[in-house]
């Protein structure tokens, strides 16, 4: 099991806010990064520290962090955002890296 | 402009050892702080982080692996090596190399398309 956790599915209205979670005690101390991922395509960066965005991603992307758990939010989804959304960071000993198990985002 | 790209056998017996290489271009792995890790995602399954090697040729494995991996890089071919002894079913993933960018916050901004490896006598 991942020491990350992540909510498995997310649905969301078009044009709607969403905001997919990723808890783990590592993330008290270290930023998380965001990864898009469409069916048969490799993973993309969406947010990357405090809440970078890296360049042509849309600015309807953000991030967010509280405690032991980071976000990912979603502000006016579009049906392209609909895709598989997976979180990074360090683990609990900080020398270390590990995915979260992603969390399938569908947009009605 | 930072590509990447992974290459090896797409069909490996099990007990096999798996040599994957990373052949990238648009960076220097012997850059102060850069990096080339190694993911894995099992069909249909999440992204699983394998190793990390950094310009200064500090390795990083996963726990679970770390007997089974080791990474290495020739930086005058611009290229990362990643190999997995003992190779079993369960390897079965797409293999994904990936660029971590100089500085303190941690992340993977480019990775290459990946590649399917399957295990299968």
């Amino acid at each position: 099991s991942s020491e990350l956790t992540q909510d498995p599915a997310v649905s969301v209205a078009l044009g709607q806010t969403v905001r997919i979670t990723c808890q783990g005690d590592s993330l008290r101390s270290y930023y998380a990064s965001w990864y898009q991922q469409k069916p048969g395509q490799a993973p993309v960066l969406v947010i990357y520290g405090k809440n970078n965005r890296p360049s042509g991603i849309p600015d309807r992307f953000s991030g967010s962090s509280s405690g032991n758990t980071a976000s990912l939010t979603i502000t006016g989804a579009q049906a392209e955002d609909e895709a598989d959304y997976y979180c990074n960071s360090r683990d609990s000993s900080g020398k270390h890296w590990v995915f979260g198990g992603g969390t399938k985002l569908t947009v009605l | 402009q930072i590509t990447l790209k992974e290459s090896g056998p797409t069909l490996v017996k099990p007990t096999q050892t798996l040599t994957l290489t990373c052949t990238f271009s648009g960076f220097s792995l012997s850059t102060s702080g850069v990096g080339v890790g190694w993911i894995r995602q099992p069909p249909g399954k999440a992204l699983e982080w394998l190793a990390l090697i950094y310009w200064d040729d500090d390795k990083r494995y996963s726990p679970s692996l770390k007997s089974r991996l080791t990474i290495t890089k020739d930086t005058s071919k611009n290229q990362v090596v990643l190999t997995m002894t003992n190779m079993d079913p369960v390897d079965t993933a797409t293999y994904y190399c990936a660029h971590r960018r100089s500085g303190s916050i941690w992340f993977l901004d480019y990775w290459g398309p990946g590649t399917l490896v399957t295990v299968s006598s």
